[in-house]
């Protein structure tokens, strides 16, 4: 089993709609977790960091699941901007190496 | 600049011949990563750096790969006598490291390796 697994998608989904994608974790150890977005051709940038508590930042909603060891990502009243790969990062305990998710392809068509 | 950069951002090169990739971090990041990305595909962790010392070079695919860090700073990424497969991007990403584990990662805008 991969240490992050994702759905590669793609995903479809029209301006306007609201979307999910979800990040499933092996290792119960792991400690911090983060959302990052790569547009085509570009480097991945950070979106946002996932805290026990949830997060949100504007139209976007991140959640942690420690039972379950998922992460999700929503985004709401979604933007033609918001096509791109999302990638879901884990970095474990007391370790520096992090680990990514192979991405989930989000496009939002008109 | 402040960000973290790359060089060259493309090289195509001949089968066989040694490539040279360099990354310049964010001052004072003490952790650096170099990732490889296929088109199409995610990133696949090579190797990585805390300080001069690399605690994890893991997922370097093969002994023609090699890479160094000096002064806590620059870090190159070799490859001997290159392979059509590995032709890819070449990402390398930087982090402070202190108490907080939540530090993100920065990365440059990558090299873009071609072997013909």
């Amino acid at each position: 089993r991969k240490e992050v697994e994702q759905d590669p998608g793609p995903f479809n989904v029209p301006e306007g709609a609201t979307v999910a994608f979800n990040c499933t974790y092996s290792n119960s150890a792991s400690q911090s977790f983060f959302w990052y977005r790569q547009d085509c051709r570009k480097e991945p940038k950070l979106l946002m960091s996932v805290y026990s508590s949830g997060n949100e930042d504007g139209r976007f909603t991140a959640q942690l699941n420690r039972a379950s060891q998922y992460i999700s990502l929503l985004i709401r009243d979604s933007k033609l901007s918001d096509s791109a790969t999302y990638l879901c990062v884990v970095n474990k305990l007391g370790y520096q190496k992090v680990t990514f998710g192979t991405g989930t392809k989000l496009q939002v068509i008109p | 600049g402040a960000g973290v950069s790359q060089s060259p951002s493309n090289k195509v090169t001949e089968k066989g011949k040694d490539v040279e990739l360099r990354c310049d971090p964010i001052s004072g990041h003490t952790a650096l990563y170099w990732y490889r990305q296929s088109l199409g595909q995610g990133l696949e962790f090579l190797i990585y750096f805390q300080g001069n010392s690399a605690p994890d070079k893991s997922g370097l695919p093969s002994d023609r790969f090699s890479a160094e860090r000096t002064g806590g700073s620059v870090s190159t990424l070799t490859i001997q006598r290159t392979q059509q497969e590995d032709s890819a991007v070449y990402l390398c990403a930087t982090r402070q490291l202190n108490l907080s584990s939540y530090n993100e990662q920065f990365f440059g805008p990558g090299t873009r390796l071609t072997v013909l």
